[in-house]
């Protein structure tokens, strides 16, 4: 079955350190892979998503992802991190059908 | 702002009560979905549906009933709630409903049954 997991609850980052939040999946074949991000009180809003091609996917708001397929992780990464990049991250994963599964989510704080 | 919206925004309601939650999409989508999101749990996908057809329909109690009259259009009624269904209730769209197109999310109705 296909599964996606945020190893981490939350990650705390100092503003303008670069910043990393984990994503790993279980699925067998080539999944497509997809990055979300939700402020309070607000919906689900798509940062960016690996298709095929190009390991290195550039995003909304400076975010990128590098799919890892020997390590079947698709982790999300900023060069240098805003305190309003504050919110609820969501890693979600598409394999060959048309339902999305989401990992649990990650919480982003970055202190100035 | 997504070009998905939802009302009510917010919502108390009995256990004994019927209401309706409304979405609508002004992006030319051709999938809708409605998720349930609760405190501490993943995303749970509710029901699909592609080209006005239900296509999914994740063993959700029938005490939650979906609508899409039109493709810009998607409605959840709900009756005889239980306090376990309080949660932020989320509208989604997409182009198709193949896995390579996102979807963009509405605001969210957070639902309270008391």
């Amino acid at each position: 079955a296909q599964s996606v997991a945020q190893p981490e609850d939350q990650v705390n980052v100092a503003e303008g350190n670069p910043l990393t939040v984990k994503c790993t999946y279980s699925v067998s074949g080539n999944p497509y892979l997809f990055w979300y991000v939700q402020y309070p009180n607000r919906g689900l809003q798509f940062l960016l998503k690996y298709i095929t091609g190009d390991n290195l996917v550039k995003g909304s708001y400076g975010f990128e992802a590098e799919f890892n397929k020997s390590q079947t992780s698709f982790h999300l990464k900023k060069p240098s991190a805003l305190v309003s990049d504050s919110a609820l991250y969501f890693c979600a994963v598409n394999f060959y059908g048309n339902k999305l599964v989401f990992g649990a989510g990650t919480i982003l704080r970055v202190k100035s | 702002e997504t070009g998905v919206t939802q009302t009510p925004r917010h919502l108390v309601m009995g256990m004994t009560n019927k209401k309706s939650l409304k979405c609508e999409q002004h992006l030319g989508h051709n999938a809708m979905y409605w998720y349930k999101q609760s405190a501490k749990k993943p995303l749970e996908l509710m029901f699909v549906y592609s080209l006005e057809e239900r296509v999914e329909n994740n063993s959700v109690p029938s005490r939650f009933s979906p609508e899409c009259p039109n493709s810009s259009h998607l409605f959840l009624h709900l009756h005889t709630l239980q306090p376990e269904d309080s949660a932020l209730y989320l509208c989604a769209s997409s182009l198709q409903r193949t896995g390579e197109y996102e979807q963009y999310f509405g605001p969210g109705t957070r639902l309270t049954v008391t």
